[in-house]
């Protein structure tokens, strides 16, 4: 049971609008702590997605979103790719734990 | 280039130790705080410990603290991560991450380590 819940999976077709939601609490999102995105292929590590909220490292296309809004994240892919299918997880710091948590992690499926 | 390479998985028995390394290169240790986090097989991802740039402090998670512990060598440009009285729910593969800002954003991973504890 991740602290922080994301639904195990989301679908849409090419060219189509994505977002997978984060929910967590007071402790953590809703705590003003920033949420950052990872984006993972199988068989490698993580890559960084979306940082503090809403920004995009350099080299991530401007598709990727993020926003924030109390106790609540999302990630939204528009312009759905077939190279976009992957698992992504949330994150953020929580303070009861002193620690980071994650998302328990989404699978998206480009139909 | 900014690398992180990790190295020392196994398989072990359950009770026993190993230490994980994360080797660095490409930019300066001191200036960052580092973390592991795991995976285990076909699991979501989890952090387990950080420690900071000066390394004096560390954090664990619940269900390594006190079995786990994360250390560095600035001068060797290693991070290392102990473990020791290992369950099976240890298993998991094992990845070292760059804070970038020592607010928790994993810019860089290396490609992990895959720790398996069975008898």
């Amino acid at each position: 049971q991740s602290v922080l819940t994301q639904p195990p999976s989301v679908s849409g077709a090419p060219g189509q609008r994505v977002t997978i939601s984060c929910t967590g609490s007071s402790s953590n999102i809703g705590a003003v702590f920033n949420v950052h995105w990872y984006q993972q292929f199988p068989g490698t590590a993580p890559k960084l997605l979306i940082f503090a909220n809403n920004n995009r490292p350099s080299g991530v296309p401007d598709r990727f979103s993020g926003s924030k809004s109390g106790t609540s994240a999302s990630l939204a892919i528009t312009g759905l790719q077939a190279e976009d299918e992957a698992d992504y997880y949330c994150q953020s710091l929580d303070s009861s734990l002193s620690g980071w948590v994650f998302g328990g992690g989404t699978k998206l499926t480009v139909l | 280039q900014v690398q992180l390479v990790e190295s020392g998985g196994g398989k072990v028995q359950p009770g026993t130790s190993l230490t994980l390394s994360c080797a660095v290169s490409g930019f300066t240790l001191s200036n960052n705080n580092l973390h592991w986090v795991r995976q285990a097989p076909g699991k979501g991802l989890e952090w387990v410990a950080v420690i900071s740039d000066d390394g004096i402090d560390e954090y664990y998670t619940d269900s390594v603290r006190g079995r786990f512990t994360i250390s560095r060598d600035n001068s060797t440009n290693t991070l290392y991560l102990h473990m020791s009285s290992l369950r099976a729910e240890d298993t998991a593969l094992y990845y070292c991450a760059r804070d970038v800002d020592d607010e928790g954003v994993f810019d860089v991973w290396g490609q992990g380590t895959t720790v398996t504890v069975s008898s």
